[in-house]
C-alpha cells in the first residue's frame, strides 16, 4: 500500500542534541500529522498541521506543513531520554484515511 | 476518561483459522478505524466504520471484514488466516468521520499466525 517517504529511518544521538526528521510524498495532503509510538503501545498524536506553510510547536517539538503540501518536517530540541521511540508522519486522504510513513526510530545515548 | 481499548492484547492462531478482534472507542467518539501494522512498518488503513456502516476501505481483501455496534464499539474479523496476516492491529476512534477530529489509537492486538 501507499506510504509516505520518511527519513532518516533511524537516528542515534546524544542527550541534549536537536533532532530533525522529514516526510515527503508524491501526493498532496490537506492535513499532516506527527505521531510517536512507544514499544507495546499505539501511536500518540504529537502535532497536527492543517494549512500549507503552517509552523506549529508543542513544547520542544516543532513541525511544519510544506508549502507544496507534499512534505512536512518535525524538529525536537534538546532531546531527553523519554524522547526515545518511533516517530511517524501521516497524511490524511479523504475522510480520515491516514497514510503513514515508515517511521524514524530515535535512540538517545545518555 | 477511558481511551481506546482493544482486546485481546495478544493472540496466536493457526493458518486457515478465523479471528475476531474487538475495540471500544474513546468516550464521546462515534467513528472507528482499523489499521494493520507489520513489524518495522507504519500502520496501513484497513477500513472505517461510522453509523454502523463501512465508510472507507483500504487495499485489503474481503477476508477482512468488520462491524460496528450501536454503542460505537467495533469488531475486526479476518477469515482464512495467512502467515502474512501476523501484525499489530490498531483501532483508532474519532468524533465524526470527516477528519476534523484527531484520531486516538488503542494499544493494539498483536496477532501471530503460525
Amino acid at each position: 500500500g501507499q506510504q509516505l517517504n520518511q527519513s532518516p529511518q533511524s537516528m542515534f544521538i546524544q542527550e541534549g542534541e536537536d533532532v530533525s526528521m522529514n516526510c515527503t510524498s508524491s501526493s498532496i495532503f490537506n492535513t499532516w500529522l506527527w505521531y510517536k509510538q512507544d514499544p507495546g503501545e499505539g501511536p500518540v498524536l504529537l502535532i497536527a498541521l492543517y494549512k500549507a506553510g503552517e509552523l506549529t510547536s508543542n513544547g520542544r517539538l516543532t513541525a511544519q506543513f510544506g508549502i507544496t503540501r507534499k512534505d512536512s518536517f518535525l524538529n525536537i530540541s534538546a532531546s531527553i531520554p523519554s524522547d526515545v521511540g518511533i516517530y511517524f508522519c501521516a497524511g490524511i486522504q479523504g475522510a480520515q484515511k491516514l497514510v503513514f510513513g515508515q517511521g524514524t526510530r530515535l535512540t538517545i545515548n545518555p | 476518561d477511558a481511551g481506546v481499548t482493544q482486546s485481546p492484547t495478544h493472540l496466536i492462531k493457526t493458518r486457515g483459522q478465523q479471528v475476531t478482534l474487538r475495540c471500544s472507542p474513546k468516550s464521546g467518539h462515534d467513528t472507528v478505524s482499523w489499521y494493520q501494522q507489520a513489524l518495522g512498518q507504519g500502520p496501513q488503513f484497513i477500513f472505517q466504520y461510522y453509523e454502523e456502516e463501512e465508510r472507507q476501505r483500504g487495499n485489503f481483501p474481503d477476508r477482512f471484514s468488520g462491524h460496528q455496534f450501536p454503542n460505537y464499539s467495533s469488531e475486526l474479523n479476518v477469515n482464512a488466516l495467512l502467515l502474512g496476516d501476523s501484525a499489530l492491529y490498531l483501532c483508532a476512534s474519532s468524533r465524526g468521520p470527516s477528519g476534523g477530529s484527531p484520531l486516538h489509537f488503542g494499544n493494539g492486538t498483536r496477532l501471530t499466525v503460525t
